[in-house]
């Protein structure tokens, strides 16, 4: 079974600290992303990427960073947390689409829920 | 620009009812529309992913069918039980993108013993 880890379950910290949320994905997957979940909003997509040091932007990309500097790791990274960005972070691994396969689900991680003081 | 709604927001239904969730996109040109599961404060667990040029597919109690020119997908749950209570979304892959999912906000379920 594919294996996506989140580093803390509960996360609190005040506004203007450095955020770290770590994930790691045991599955040899090329893709990684990060999520931010909120109440009636579905998932937004912050940040992809489809191989180390590779990165996208995704549709929620402003006040954060990420970095993949290993193949099983993608960190996302708040540079001066505010409290807009209280949120549960979801982290996601998939194998990338090849041809027409249809075999690149997307796998989760339990969640980081980040309250932001 | 793909759009995805799921109505309701939350359904309260008795145990042993069968029921329908479902999940309506604007734009037919997908790749293939998921379902998922999320539990309060827990991560989302895959349930069923359905090919565009599929009509529907099966997993023990669950049947999720797609009719992708009327842009719409339901999940059927037959004989519920307390523990399906659970947050179910859908999300539908991009013709166009090899990893863009774009996300229904979910609808909250509650099985009443």
């Amino acid at each position: 079974d594919v294996k996506v880890t989140q580093s803390s379950r509960y996360l609190v910290k005040r506004t203007g600290e450095k955020v770290f949320l770590e994930c790691v994905q045991d599955m040899d997957h090329e893709n990684m992303f990060w999520y931010r979940q909120d109440p009636g909003l579905g998932l937004r997509l912050i940040y992809f990427s489809y191989d180390v040091k590779m990165k996208e932007k995704g549709d929620i990309p402003e006040g954060y960073s990420v970095s993949r500097e290993k193949k099983e790791r993608f960190s996302l990274i708040l540079e001066s947390a505010s409290t807009n960005q209280t949120s549960m972070y979801l982290c996601a691994s998939s194998r990338p689409r090849t041809g027409r396969s249809p075999y690149n689900e997307q796998f989760f991680g339990p969640g980081t829920r980040l309250t932001v003081l | 620009k793909q759009e995805v709604t799921q109505i309701p927001a939350a359904l309260s239904v008795p145990e042993g009812e069968n029921l329908v969730l479902n999940c309506s996109f604007t734009d037919s040109a997908i790749y293939n529309l998921q379902w998922f599961r999320q539990d309060p404060g827990k991560g989302l667990t895959s349930l069923l992913l359905i090919q565009s040029s599929q009509r529907e597919q099966t997993s023990g109690r669950l049947n999720a069918s797609l009719d992708k020119s009327s842009g719409r997908s339901t999940l059927y749950i037959a004989a519920s039980q307390p523990g399906d209570s659970a947050t179910y979304l859908c999300a539908v892959r991009r013709l166009d993108s090899n990893y863009q999912l774009i996300w229904g906000a979910g609808t909250k379920l509650i099985i009443k013993p």
